[in-house]
């Protein structure tokens, strides 16, 4: 089955500063990769999502890249904001019947 | 925050208790599935379900059961079985062929076992 390793597990920048956040998948028959922010004690929610036949997708301080071939997806988030202050989680799907999820990666956010 | 709910908000239970979770939609979605959330271990499937009257074991099924009588609804019940229930759980649903599209989460229920 599919194996999604999502790293770092904890990133902590200075607002205004960019975030990276990357995930790595192993079946090469996944195609969809979804991003979900979950605030504490809430549910998670879509914030950007990128298909295969797509290399980079843009929602303004959001971008997520797509590298097919090394089987690995970034989540960019520039001129961060203490309300970004989240746990992300990457997923991929398409190759198993249901989408395998990351770990998770904290980011705080410092004013 | 509508289309998708959960209770109760906070559970507590007993040892050699079983509970239910419910989950309820109303966004007419063929899928449904249940998370468990633990710290430092993301979202781990126990159940899913993509059509009524049918669903399948996730990854850690062992310890609890689903019924799917209704399209709207997927109730999670977990078993005296499962011998470390606290967690928080996690209903979604989403359109059929749900790897293939956004999941929409409810709100979670946090079980705690006394």
């Amino acid at each position: 089955g599919e194996n999604v390793e999502q790293h770092p597990s904890t990133l902590s920048v200075q607002e205004g500063d960019s975030a990276v956040i990357k995930c790595t998948y192993s079946d090469s028959a996944s195609n969809y990769f979804p991003w979900y922010k979950q605030e504490l004690g809430k549910r998670p929610q879509l914030i950007i999502d990128i298909r295969s036949n797509v290399g980079e997708k843009k929602d303004q301080r959001i971008a997520v890249t797509l590298n097919k071939t090394a089987k690995h997806f970034s989540l960019h988030i520039t001129e961060t904001q203490p309300e970004d202050s989240a746990v992300y989680f990457c997923a991929a799907g398409g190759g198993s019947y249901i989408p395998t999820f990351g770990r998770g990666t904290s980011l705080i956010v410092h004013p | 925050d509508g289309g998708i709910t959960q209770s109760p908000k906070y559970l507590f239970r007993k040892e050699g208790q079983n509970v239910t979770l419910s989950c309820e939609q109303n966004l007419n979605h063929d899928a449904m599935y249940w998370y468990r959330q633990d710290p430092g271990q993301g979202l781990r499937l126990i159940y899913y379900s993509q059509i009524v009257n049918d669903f399948q074991k996730g990854d850690i099924a062992e310890g609890y059961s689903v019924s799917r009588e209704k399209k709207e609804s997927f109730p999670l019940t977990v078993t005296s079985a499962q011998k470390n229930p606290t967690a928080f759980y996690l209903c979604a649903s989403g359109l059929a062929g749900g790897f293939y599209n956004e999941q929409f989460f409810g709100p979670g229920t946090r079980l705690t076992v006394l």
